[in-house]
């Protein structure tokens, strides 16, 4: 059964605390993206990655960090320099960097920071 | 940068009443995804418009692209209360086949 997995579905942290959201995909794409939704809003890209150690900043970069190891997995690290990090995390990907192919998103993580 | 601007932001209707939202640009695009969030979900694609004056039907949702590529909207006829949810739509401008530019959204709203 193919899809994208995104664990755990809500994380609560202190402020302070880096905290890392996993986000693995069994589609053998080669793009996937991770964005930041707040309540209300629509969708803001953080970063994203086209091919295996290779991945670019997205709009709002800033106190989130990224690695692309492996072609399945693109965790994210919300790190402590990150001024609002409470938010709807979504992962995506989708099969090759054209913007003509649709993007494949994950269940998302709710993350609490307090 | 480029921009998608997506109207309205809100739409209350009665079940069996059509809704209607709209992107629109100020430049040119390549070509234009729909995407449906239902409330606490995760967006769900629903097509892709890619040619002038393109028109595509699926069930009661029809969705355009303008004859310029440069607006595009996404109609539903007779509503029932399994529409709502919030309807983006995704664009990527002519030239630039990497990154999407997302609308904020129009969330919907449908009262039985």
């Amino acid at each position: 059964d193919g899809g994208i997995t995104q664990s755990p579905k809500y994380l609560f942290r202190k402020e302070g605390q880096n905290v890392t959201l996993s986000c693995e995909q069994n589609l053998n794409h080669d793009a996937m993206y991770w964005y930041r939704q707040d309540p209300g809003q629509g969708l803001r890209l953080i970063y994203y990655s086209q091919i295996v150690n290779d991945f670019q900043k997205g709009d709002i970069a800033e106190g989130y960090s990224v690695s692309r190891e492996k072609k399945e997995s693109f965790p994210l690290t919300v790190t402590s320099a990150q001024k609002n990090p409470t938010a709807f995390y979504l992962c995506a990907s989708k099969l090759g960097q054209s913007s003509s192919y649709e993007q494949y998103f994950g269940p998302g993580t709710r993350l609490t920071v307090t | 940068g480029q921009q998608v601007m997506q109207i309205p932001q809100y739409q209350h209707v009665q079940e069996g009443e059509d809704f209607t939202t709209y992107c629109n640009s100020s430049t040119t695009l390549s070509n234009i995804q729909w995407y449906k969030q239902r409330p606490g979900g995760h967006p769900v694609f629903l097509i892709q418009l890619v040619k002038s004056g393109e028109v595509k039907k699926q069930k009661r949702l029809t969705f355009q692209f303008g004859e310029a590529k440069k607006n595009s909207s996404l109609h539903i006829t007779a509503t029932q209360t399994t529409d709502v949810g919030t309807y983006f739509c995704a664009a990527s401008g002519a030239g630039n086949n990497r990154k999407l530019i997302w609308g904020l959204g129009t969330s919907l709203a449908v009262n039985p």
